[in-house]
């Protein structure tokens, strides 16, 4: 059983471009949420998608956005990206996003 | 606002010295309580859920337990190989699928053979 899938593993922009990072979620889930992760930190919510809509949203400005499809994949795209956006950026699926969470090995993104 | 203390922020173990890490929590209807293990540069494993006060699970050599206002990890004559960074996650509020998870800062715990 595959788990939670993430891609690419690093990435390495420069400031004010644009990202994508993309999500497979475990079999048989159907919520995909997002977190970043700064260094020393514990996982921060950006935000969750469910039957491909955005269901809820943290604390995060508009550069942050996503998409839901149709096979329950999901990306995360950030805009104008800025030196503090580098980060470990992790994508947990589960199960109407009331099971346990499973994560991905996550991406880690640099900016510079 | 929902909020996740973890302590220590560090903890240094022999191999075969037990100890517990710690979690405190707030938050406004308490969903589930979840202990994670993240490796460095990885994502977070997913280890245990509690659900209500009383609450044990074990695995291996992990054990952990839940009150109303905390919840603990205790490694029982730990190895090498459990040292990691291991993070505490509360899911807060009863509507259905709208709760993200609050995770603590985590503890690092090193075990030296």
């Amino acid at each position: 059983d595959a788990g939670v899938t993430q891609s690419p593993t690093h990435l390495i922009k420069t400031r004010g471009q644009q990202v994508t990072l993309r999500c497979s979620p475990k079999s048989g889930h159907d919520t995909v949420s997002w977190y970043q992760q700064a260094l020393g930190q514990g996982p921060q919510f950006i935000f969750q998608y469910y039957e491909e809509e955005e269901r809820q949203r943290g604390n995060f400005p508009d550069r942050f956005s996503g998409h839901q499809f149709p096979n329950y994949s999901s990306e995360l795209n950030v805009n104008a990206l800025l030196l503090g956006d580098s980060a470990l950026y992790l994508c947990a699926s589960s199960w109407d996003g009331n099971t346990e969470a499973f994560f991905g090995q996550g991406t880690r993104l640099t900016v510079v | 606002e929902d909020q996740v203390t973890q302590s220590p922020e560090a903890l240094r173990l022999q191999e075969g010295e037990s100890s517990s890490l710690n979690c405190s929590y707030t938050v406004s209807g308490l969903r589930g309580l979840f202990w994670y293990r993240q490796d460095p540069g990885k994502g977070p494993e997913f280890l245990f859920t509690l659900y209500s006060a009383g609450e044990e699970k074990e695995k291996e050599r992990l054990k952990a337990t839940l009150t109303k206002k905390e919840s603990f990890l205790h490694i029982t004559a730990p190895k090498p190989e459990d040292s990691a960074t291991y993070l505490c996650a509360v899911q807060a509020g009863w509507d259905s699928g709208n709760t993200p998870l609050v995770f603590g800062k985590g503890t690092r715990l090193s075990v030296i053979a």
